[in-house]
């Protein structure tokens, strides 16, 4: 069965404290994996696709990393507005009605609630 | 540019009881799909649209129905409202499904919080 666990359930930092949030996953056909980032009572917001093993990306204090069983969101110096629930998510292939395979499902981790005090 | 809009944006209902929720997308997304998210759930998949005119079920479609109206607006149907579908529903379009691109990204509408009581 394809997981996708994410650890820790909760983290919480000083502001300037870096750190990092595993993603690991136990799929069969990964086509890739995305992170999200949720505030709360809002809806996910995109940060990253890593598709490869190696691939690395970044944006301002954040660095997403994929190996072939794991996924890691590096924060650096991190500041009370990344507080957010952080989820990770990979891309399955899916079989619709129209006939043959095409890929788009996105199977979700529980995600990791980041709180960064000040 | 609004990206993903869902209504409404809270509901109550009893038991038995059923309604319709609604999202539309403007950025001309062939693909859209609805989640509920729960505690200790993460986000699942209810129903999805891989393009205008087709539709099929997700991981927890029991209690469900959708509507593709068109390429803009995919709906979801609770017929006879039960407890365990209180959650938080999300919409989410993608311009489509491929793999290995980024036509995959999928963006997220802010959610209905409904709760049946």
């Amino acid at each position: 069965e394809d997981q996708v666990t994410q650890s820790p359930e909760a983290l919480r930092l000083q502001e300037g404290e870096s750190s990092s949030l595993n993603c690991s996953y136990t799929v069969s056909g990964l086509r890739g994996l995305f992170w999200y980032r949720q505030d709360p009572g809002k809806g996910p917001e995109f940060l990253f696709t890593l598709y490869s093993a190696g691939e690395e990306k970044e944006k301002e204090r954040l660095k997403a990393t994929l190996t072939k069983k794991e996924s890691f969101l590096h924060i650096t110096a991190p500041k009370p507005e990344d507080s957010a629930t952080y989820l990770c998510a990979v891309l399955l292939p899916l079989n619709y009605n129209a006939g043959g395979t095409s890929y788009g499902k996105l199977t979700f981790g529980q995600g990791t609630i980041l709180t960064v005090h000040p | 540019n609004a990206g993903v809009t869902q209504t409404p944006k809270f509901q109550v209902l009893k038991t038995g009881q059923s309604m319709t929720l609604q999202c539309a997308q403007d950025m001309n997304h062939n693909s859209m799909y609805w989640y509920r998210q729960d505690p200790g759930m993460g986000l699942r998949l209810i129903y999805y649209s891989a393009s205008e005119g087709t539709t099929d079920k997700g991981e927890v479609p029991n209690g469900y129905n959708v509507s593709r109206l068109n390429k803009r607006e995919f709906s979801l149907r609770l017929e006879s409202a039960a407890p365990s579908q209180t959650s938080v529903y999300f919409c989410a379009s993608s311009e489509a499904l491929s793999a290995f691109s980024d036509k995959n990204i999928q963006y997220f509408g802010a959610g209905t919080r409904l709760s049946v009581l």
